[in-house]
């Protein structure tokens, strides 16, 4: 069974840091680009950062970047968000996705939340 | 960057009636190698968003034949032949031609009346 499990949401004050992590397993998760979404309470999806398969290559949504940082380790099947100089508008459930549109499979974890408040 | 905007937002639709969400972009989304990266998402109240169609017309594993894609250039539209109640939810369309950044529309609300 195909799985994103993400981890690492919480309560952090503004200026504050988190690091999101994404488990994957049953699938070569070293095969595919991955990416963060987010989507903030009673809001859209938006974009905010993917990786290529070997992590060489980023890219950022241009809210974030600078903020946030893109990983993975494909030993351990993870993906990593690490954001900083958090904002109250970064508050938003961060999911870890597949996204491929030229792929005939794309995969989405089940989100994990962050509230920036004071 | 690209602008997906959909239409309606809100969608009131009776059970076993058809829906057609529509979506529009800034700019053509065929890429160079002749695709057209224009997907559906489906997002149920309470989960994760789920890929119904990509490429315009491809639909997921999975997904029920009700659902189907169309469109070109930068019109496109997901039609569902007879509504049932598991279909309540936002749908979303998303461009994957023009990125970075991926674009997503703004959503629509389908409800049944």
């Amino acid at each position: 069974e195909v799985q994103l499990v993400e981890s690492g949401g919480g309560l952090v004050q503004p200026g504050g840091s988190l690091r999101l992590s994404c488990e994957a397993s049953g699938f070569s998760f070293s095969s595919y680009e991955m990416n963060w979404v987010r989507q903030a309470p009673g809001k859209g999806l938006e974009w905010v950062s993917y990786s290529s398969r070997s992590g060489t290559t980023t890219y950022y949504a241009d809210s974030v970047k600078g903020r946030f940082t893109i990983s993975r380790d494909n030993a351990k099947n993870s993906l990593y968000l690490q954001m900083s100089s958090l904002r109250a508008e970064d508050t938003a459930v961060y999911y870890c996705a597949t996204l491929d549109g030229g792929i005939a499979v794309d995969y989405w974890g089940q989100g994990t939340r962050v509230t920036v408040s004071s | 960057d690209v602008v997906m905007t959909q239409s309606p937002l809100s969608l009131p639709v009776t059970l076993g009636q058809p829906a057609s969400i529509s979506c529009r972009s800034s700019q053509s989304l065929v890429y160079s190698d002749g695709n057209t990266y224009l997907n559906w998402f489906q997002q149920r109240p309470g989960q994760s968003p789920r890929r119904l169609i990509y490429k315009v017309f491809n639909r997921d594993s999975g997904v029920p034949d009700r659902f189907s894609g169309s469109g070109s250039g930068t019109d496109f539209t997901l039609k569902i032949s007879r509504v049932e109640a598991e279909d309540v939810g936002v749908y979303y369309c998303m461009q994957g031609t023009h990125w970075p950044p991926y674009s997503f529309g703004q959503g629509t609300k389908l409800e049944i009346k």
